[in-house]
């Protein structure tokens, strides 16, 4: 079945610090990414939705400037948390959708000290 | 908007039945997804409904009511591993560049 990679697994980072997540897709491609990020004890939240070569499409009240996404290739997406506080400590996840499931990337714990 | 209701926390017993409920309001609709979680782990995908009806997948059951926009998931023969969050989640459109809408997820303990 379809899958996404997600790296890496858990990170923890020096706060004023940028931290970057991977997503491969790694048997399809993938021309749109969705970013989720989840508090503890809390759902899934949109966050961005990434397109291959284009701009990404953020949600009210997510910083674009501080949630940078890339998504150059139909293959690759990234997200990069750049001078991360405390506050951006969270799970964040993605995942794509191949046909009509959707599929999940293992998710990506940050913790930011 | 969109707006996808589930009650936040159930218990149940082990080797009982428990039934997940889950309104939806959204702005279209291509499928219902219910999702199992544990705690710092990707959501593991369930089931998938689309029509009207009842779907079985060993011990979980899935129903879905487009008119009334209402699902549930029935989990048989609860067992403790079961203990977790279940998440609701629709599609609200076809094309593939929409993401999936969740609940706040269910908590569900599953106690002795």
């Amino acid at each position: 079945g379809a899958v996404v990679s997600q790296h890496p697994s858990w990170v923890i980072c020096k706060s004023g610090t940028s931290v970057k997540i991977e997503c491969r897709s790694l048997d399809f491609q993938a021309t749109t990414m969705f970013w989720y990020r989840q508090f503890p004890k809390q759902s899934l939240m949109l966050m961005a939705t990434s397109n291959e070569g284009s701009k990404a499409t953020y949600e009210q009240g997510v910083e674009k400037d501080k949630f940078l996404i890339n998504h150059a290739s139909l293959t690759l997406s990234t997200l990069t948390v750049t001078s991360a506080h405390p506050e951006d400590s969270s799970f964040y996840i993605c995942s794509a959708r191949p046909g009509d499931g959707y599929t999940f990337g293992s998710g990506t714990r940050l913790t930011v000290v | 908007g969109q707006n996808i209701d589930q009650p936040t926390e159930m218990t149940a017993t082990e080797g009982a039945i428990v039934q997940i409920n889950c309104t939806y309001q959204t702005s279209g609709f291509n499928g219902l997804f219910w999702y199992q979680q544990h705690a710092g782990e990707a959501p593991t995908f369930l089931s998938y409904n689309v029509l009207d009806g009842l779907e079985e997948k060993g011990r979980f059951s899935s129903f879905l009511s487009r008119s009334k926009g209402y699902s549930y998931l029935l989990l048989k023969e609860l067992q403790m591993k079961d203990s977790a969050s279940y998440l609701c989640a629709v599609s609200p459109l076809v094309a593939g560049n929409t993401p999936l809408v969740f609940g706040k997820g269910t908590r569900l303990s599953v106690i002795a």
